[in-house]
């Protein structure tokens, strides 16, 4: 079992669908939540972080964070076309700087 | 724009051949990773170094190999390239441990 576990999709929805997107992690030391998007070709770009357990929210975007059941997920509101890419989570232990990634998931909105 | 440049962006070479790639970090970060993503593998952690130094190793061949510059550039040189080193390689700095990283945007390595 990996250590990080997400559903590659892709995941097609309409535009000003509400999108939610997931990850499972077995690792109950990781601390630290990311979640980065990477439009094709291009470079991941961070999205959300988030320390612990709870929500934040950014914008259309809204980051939920459960450790009792070691899954976290990515809200989008109101998505758009140009939300269209791939959407990769990420998390590490404390006092560790490398993040470990999920596969990512594919996304795309459509008119 | 996070910051962090690489070059080239694009490089074709031939199996057996070495190439180097070339990374800026964000202003002020002391640590840069290397990571490799291709379609079948993800996105995987490569090595890291801080202030000059290997801080942490992943899955690099022994044919890969990189340094820190005292001016924080890093460099990453692939040799004896195989077909299966076909990939983006992505170069991300950080500051601190709790900071996150801020990728560039890549190099794409084909290898004929």
């Amino acid at each position: 079992q990996k250590e990080v576990e997400q559903d590659p999709g892709p995941l097609s929805v309409p535009e000003g669908a509400i999108v939610s997107l997931n990850c499972t992690y077995s690792n109950s030391a990781f601390q630290y939540f990311m979640w980065y998007r990477q439009y094709s070709r291009k470079g991941p770009e961070l999205l959300m972080y988030t320390y612990s357990s709870g929500n934040k929210e950014d914008g259309r975007f809204t980051a939920q964070v459960d450790k009792s059941s070691k899954y976290i997920s990515l809200f989008i509101r109101d998505s758009q076309p140009s939300d269209s890419a791939t959407y990769l989570c990420a998390m590490k232990r404390g006092g560790s700087y490398i993040p470990t990634f999920g596969r990512g998931t594919s996304l795309i909105v459509h008119p | 724009d996070s910051g962090v440049t690489q070059t080239p962006k694009h490089l074709i070479t031939a199996t057996g051949q070495r190439v180097t790639l070339r990374c800026s970090p964000r202003s002020g970060d002391l640590s840069v990773y290397w990571y490799q993503q291709s379609l079948d593998q993800g996105l995987q952690f490569l090595i890291q170094y801080y202030n000059g130094e290997e801080r942490a190793k992943g899955n690099i061949l022994e044919r890969f190999s990189a340094q820190q510059f005292p001016d924080l550039h890093s460099e990453l040189n692939l040799s004896s390239l195989e077909l299966g080193d076909s990939a983006l390689y992505f170069c991300a700095s950080s500051g601190g441990q709790q900071e996150t990283q801020y990728f560039g945007p890549g190099t794409r390595l084909l290898v004929l």
